[in-house]
């Protein structure tokens, strides 16, 4: 692994199933972003986490839901998949909380139909 | 509310110069970040300003105004591959990025 993976790269869901999006880097960094993208619109921010074991709410988070029980790992759950959650999901990670440079994991695009 | 506004489209030809401009009105202000995102691809950062001025990497520099609320990233010697999207970002009072929706740069021979 170099950097930041995410899995899958696509994925067409029904409406009402859960998803989990998983995010994976080796460069021990302490914080993790989860992001959605869409036509038009910035990335915005949905959880984050400053460290392992510590997650917050960004700007979008309802409906989905995160874990860090490890360094390495940020998995991100949509428990009940809704049609607006069609979009473009990038998982990114920084040294720490403030660092100037964020990296991101190639996303995964998510159809909900 | 926190706001970041950019163009949504330029066209340039290959071989001249390009800015695009950003203002930014957001709680706080922890730096301005530009980012690099090809279609189909994850962004990738270019620069970083916290203090007004200028901040020239190469073919790419970035300027910042905290005052005005405005950054500009300028492109020299455009080559086809920097055809992309540019990404400008913010970081607010709670460290976290405020971004624009982009600018989908075109390069035109």
């Amino acid at each position: 692994i170099a950097g930041i993976t995410q899995a899958p790269t696509s994925q067409i869901l029904a409406a009402g199933r859960r998803m989990t999006l998983r995010c994976t880097q080796d460069m021990r960094h302490n914080a993790m972003y989860w992001y959605r993208q869409d036509l038009g619109l910035g990335l915005r921010l949905i959880h984050y986490s400053n460290t392992a074991g510590t997650t917050g709410k960004g700007e979008v988070p309802d409906g989905y839901s995160v874990s860090r029980a490890n360094t390495d790992d940020f998995p991100l759950t949509l428990a009940s998949a809704v049609p607006s959650q069609t979009s473009v999901y990038f998982c990114a990670s920084s040294e720490r909380e403030g660092s100037y440079e964020q990296y991101f994991g190639p996303g995964t695009r998510l159809t909900v139909t | 509310g926190q706001n970041i506004d950019q163009p949504t489209e330029m066209t340039a030809t290959e071989g001249a110069i390009v800015q695009i401009n950003c203002t930014y009105q957001t709680s706080g202000f922890n730096g301005l970040f530009w980012y690099q995102q090809h279609a189909g691809e994850a962004p990738t950062f270019l620069s970083y300003n916290v203090l007004d001025g200028l901040e020239e990497k190469g073919r790419f520099s970035s300027f910042l105004s905290r005052s005005k609320g405005y950054s500009y990233l300028l492109l020299k010697e455009l080559q086809m591959k920097d055809s992309a999207s540019y990404l400008c970002a913010v970081m607010d009072s709670n460290y976290q990025l405020i971004w624009g929706a982009g600018t989908k740069l075109i390069i035109k021979p």
